[in-house]
């Protein structure tokens, strides 16, 4: 019954790789958001859907690509990772104008 | 823009002590104001948030924040802290005609001593 579920939760992988990471809510809201946290706990917006329309989109690079096949997902794929691309990456929703509620984070992990 | 400081990046405190968790914010109108907590290895839970009205709001597991424009603060407070509530908290700011684009103070790491 959790109502933002990413996976994975732990992602380790190689420089050059490309890797997908899933996120669902159950919460029935209408916009869902991608969040990076680094090292440092700064954390920072990275895109939103609302209805799986394209929302917000802060200054990423194109190898991060978003991409919502319904408004209760909402995945990021990033290619050729990079040693900078290491946080943990949280997924969150909400319906218009109420609070975030976020899921428990993926932390990846590029060696 | 709006900017949020939260100026404490690490506090001890005992337990059954009393907690305040500073926050100012930088925001030209109205801010909807947020204090959220991450357990280690957790997401952010919800801890209040402040939108209208009372400017005195109540959260979850005892905690308040009280929002004061004339300073620009929304400090968190609790009266007596439990172990438990040994945690990373955030403050965040957010704009009506942005909504969901936060921004996150760098957070304020709470310690609870017995």
């Amino acid at each position: 019954d959790t109502a933002v579920s990413q996976t994975p939760k732990y992602l380790v992988t190689q420089m050059g790789n490309d890797k997908s990471i899933k996120c669902e809510q159950n919460l029935g809201h209408d916009t869902m958001y991608w969040y990076k946290q680094d090292s440092k706990k700064f954390l920072k917006i990275m895109f939103s859907y609302n209805n799986k329309e394209l929302i917000i989109n802060e200054t990423v690079p194109n190898r991060f690509s978003p991409k919502s096949p319904d408004k209760a997902h909402l995945n990021l794929h990033i290619n050729s990772l990079e040693l900078g691309d290491s946080a943990v990456y949280f997924c969150a929703s909400s319906q218009s104008n109420s609070p975030l509620h976020f899921g428990n984070g993926t932390r990846l992990t590029v060696t | 823009a709006q900017s949020v400081t939260q100026p404490d990046i690490h506090i001890t405190v005992s337990e059954g002590a009393s907690l305040e968790l500073r926050c100012n914010y930088s925001y030209g109108a109205t801010p909807y104001l947020f204090w959220y907590v991450q357990s280690p290895g957790q997401g952010l839970q919800l801890l209040l948030k402040y939108f209208s009205g009372d400017t005195l709001v109540q959260g979850i597991k005892g905690f308040e924040a009280e929002f004061k424009r004339s300073q620009s603060s929304f400090n968190l407070r609790k009266p007596s802290v439990h172990w438990s509530d040994a945690a990373e908290y955030f403050c965040a700011v957010g704009a009506a005609d942005s909504w969901g684009k936060f921004q996150f103070g760098a957070g304020t790491q709470v310690v609870v001593t017995p």
